[in-house]
């Protein structure tokens, strides 16, 4: 199993720009999570999806983040505008959801917006 | 809804010496119990587990953690430490909701 797959592994942009991060979960899972990863916050869950519909986007800061699973294979997390305060490490996680919350976490996405 | 502290930030440890890490958790019933650990640039890697059953569990990479609920606690352990294992640890709870919380993490250090 390849395990969870995550797009780019790193990006950097300028303030303003859109940024897309892309995930693809291990085959047969049906919960897929997006965290976000910084020195000062620690690991913040931002949005979790349940067979491809968002289940709880709390987490999500602001309007400027959104996301997306069109199907159970693939999903992104998009960020138009960013800006310098999105730097963080991006991370995708899958599971099965009758497995009892064990998650499967990809290699991330470093972000830099300078 | 369920939280995770971890007390330690920062612990240092030679190498070949023991390694325990700790971790207390607040939910109301029995919790799934995981730890977790994160090399330097890579994702988050499951470690062990606990779910129910036997309090003491097993683990990859020669880890293995004890649940207490008296004491709320879910203690990460190794006997013997070796280089590799210098990372950050995070112990996280889960409810019936298929959420995590995370604890702020530890990060161990090995000195030779």
């Amino acid at each position: 199993d390849a395990g969870v797959i995550q797009s780019p592994r790193h990006e950097v942009t300028e303030m303003g720009q859109e940024v897309t991060l892309r995930c693809k979960p291990i085959s047969g899972h049906n919960s897929l999570f997006w965290y976000r990863q910084t020195m000062m916050r620690g690991l913040e869950l931002l949005i979790y999806f349940n067979n491809n519909v968002p289940i709880d986007d709390s987490g999500m800061p602001e309007d400027r983040f959104s996301a997306k699973m069109p199907n159970a294979s693939f999903s992104t997390l998009k960020i138009q505008p960013s800006e310098p305060r999105d730097s963080a490490v991006y991370f995708c996680a899958s599971s099965l959801a009758s497995s009892t919350n064990e998650q499967y976490f990809g290699p991330g996405t470093r972000l830099t917006v300078t | 809804a369920q939280s995770v502290t971890q007390p330690d930030i920062h612990i240092t440890v030679s190498e070949g010496a023991s390694l325990e890490l700790r971790c207390n958790y607040s939910y109301g019933a029995t919790p799934y119990l995981f730890w977790y650990v994160q090399s330097p640039g890579q994702g988050l890697q499951l470690l062990l587990k606990y779910f129910s059953g036997d309090t003491l569990v097993q683990g990859i990479k020669g880890f293995e953690a004890e649940f207490k609920r008296s004491q709320s606690s879910f203690n990460l352990r190794k006997p013997s430490v070796h280089w590799s294992d210098a990372a950050e640890y995070f112990c996280a709870v889960g409810a019936n909701d298929y959420k995590l919380s995370f604890g702020a993490g530890t990060t161990v250090t090995v000195r030779a």
